[in-house]
């Protein structure tokens, strides 16, 4: 399977934990995005990459929210001191940009986080 | 100003009819339209895109109509099927800044009966 993949599908943690969650993009990609979307609602972006750079913030991703791009390839997103409105499926989408402006995202399967 | 605005909020079509699902939008920056489809528990699946210097995009049952002066853009599913069943959502993006992050309508529920 050669599309982005997203570990773990499901986590179910207590409120205060860390979570840490990974996204493999298409091999050949350079974007790297999250985005959260809770239920009823369409996907929120949280924050991108290009390579290994982190280009861009969403005001939704609070302190308690860090994400890696370290090596251009995979990214992790953690979680610090969940809190219940962190509940929600948090997906990794990738795309290769180009010079001649935007291309496709691909979104991956998502993980889906409850905090209880 | 960011914001796309989807309708209707859910939809029931017989099999065989036209589903319609309509979006508009403000920023006059936004330069890529795609329609995402979503099962449930499913990640979101780019179904088909339009670049407003077209207004008709067509991909075998899937049409997107764009109307660039009204600032809105819709997706037609013709023979509609039970398969068809998922959530749609409309994006908008732009490549202003070199950044391209999708801003999604709230989504519509398609119900297709046999």
């Amino acid at each position: 399977d050669t599309g982005v993949s997203q570990n773990p599908r499901h986590k179910i943690t207590k409120r205060g934990q860390n979570v840490t969650f990974r996204c493999d993009p298409i091999s050949e990609h350079n974007r790297l995005y999250w985005y959260r979307q809770t239920l009823g609602q369409g996907p929120e972006f949280l924050t991108y990459f290009q390579n290994e750079a982190q280009l861009e913030k969403s005001r939704l991703l609070s302190d308690r929210f860090s994400a890696e791009r370290p090596k251009g390839s995979f990214s992790t997103l953690e979680i610090q001191r969940t809190e219940q409105g962190d509940s929600a499926m948090y997906l990794c989408a990738s795309s290769l940009k180009g010079l001649l402006g935007t291309h496709e995202q691909y979104f991956g399967p998502g993980t889906r986080l409850t905090v209880t | 100003q960011q914001q796309v605005k989807q309708s209707p909020q859910s939809l029931i079509v017989q099999k065989g009819g036209i589903s319609i699902i309509n979006c508009a939008y403000e920023n006059t920056a936004f330069d890529y339209f795609p329609w995402y489809q979503q099962f449930p528990g499913k990640g979101p699946a780019l179904l088909i895109a339009i670049r407003p210097d077209v207004s008709e995009k067509k991909e075998g049952r899937f049409t997107i109509s764009f109307n660039k002066s009204a600032k809105q853009f819709s997706l037609h599913i013709m023979d509609s099927q039970p398969g068809d069943s998922a959530t749609y959502f409309c994006a908008a993006t732009t490549n202003v800044r070199n950044t391209d992050k999708l801003i999604f309508g709230t989504g519509t529920r398609l119900q297709v009966f046999p």
